[in-house]
């Protein structure tokens, strides 16, 4: 059973602060890491997929990184708006297909 | 719209009965995938096919089968349901169905087993 960890479990921040919340997972047989924002009645949205250690991804106020070496990639919200308020999920694949492993979540409220 | 459809959005159905969900692709993805979030369980990975073949399985119950048809839309299968297969079902797509591939989710299918 692969164990892929986020933390923290919930954060509630206040706009225009910046956040930033972690996702752990093996650090063998790294394919690659997948982000993923999940707004409530909604389904999941891509966020980013990385694949090589030390990657740094961009969209607008949101970045991650990834070190496959210790097995942890973290996600940024530069700014927190409320609509930045969801669920945001990391999903790590150990091999070249499909099938992948989700962490339990960061559940992130902006409060305006 | 991530341009994955997923049909139907609600079923109720009772315990030992059969239902079957349906999931067409985003046009020009040849890959499928199925997920189960059930309410003590996060998002589970269940079954994955590539232009009609199996590629990757994950903790798909016995009671549960796939199949991705010619025109590449899938079905999950699920018989003897159990009160616990109540859970949100989410079918998501991909061009070539490796890691690397961004996955389009669909709007998913809620089945109620009473």
């Amino acid at each position: 059973i692969l164990n892929v960890e986020q933390s923290p479990q919930s954060l509630h921040v206040q706009e225009g602060d910046s956040t930033n919340f972690t996702c752990s997972f093996p650090s063998s047989n790294f394919y690659a890491l997948h982000w993923y924002r999940w707004e409530t009645a909604k389904s999941p949205e891509a966020l980013f997929v990385m694949t090589l250690n030390g990657d740094e991804k961009k969209k607008g106020r949101i970045s991650a990184t990834l070190n496959t070496k210790e097995g942890y990639s973290y996600l940024y919200i530069k700014g927190s708006q409320p609509e930045d308020s969801a669920t945001y999920l990391c999903a790590f694949h150990n091999t070249n297909a499909g099938k992948s492993t989700f962490g339990d979540g960061t559940t992130l409220t902006v409060k305006p | 719209d991530s341009g994955v459809t997923q049909t139907p959005k609600h079923l109720i159905t009772a315990t030992g009965q059969r239902v079957t969900l349906r999931c067409s692709p985003r046009s020009g993805d040849l890959s499928v995938y199925w997920y189960q979030q059930s309410l003590d369980q996060g998002l589970q990975f269940l079954i994955q096919y590539y232009n009609g073949e199996e590629r990757a399985k994950g903790n798909i119950l016995e009671r549960f089968s796939a199949q991705q048809f010619p025109d590449l839309h899938s079905e999950l299968n699920l018989s003897s349901l159990e009160l616990g297969d109540s859970a949100l079902y989410f079918c998501a797509s991909g061009p070539s169905g490796r890691a690397l591939d961004e996955q389009f989710f669909g709007p998913g299918t809620r089945l109620t087993v009473l």
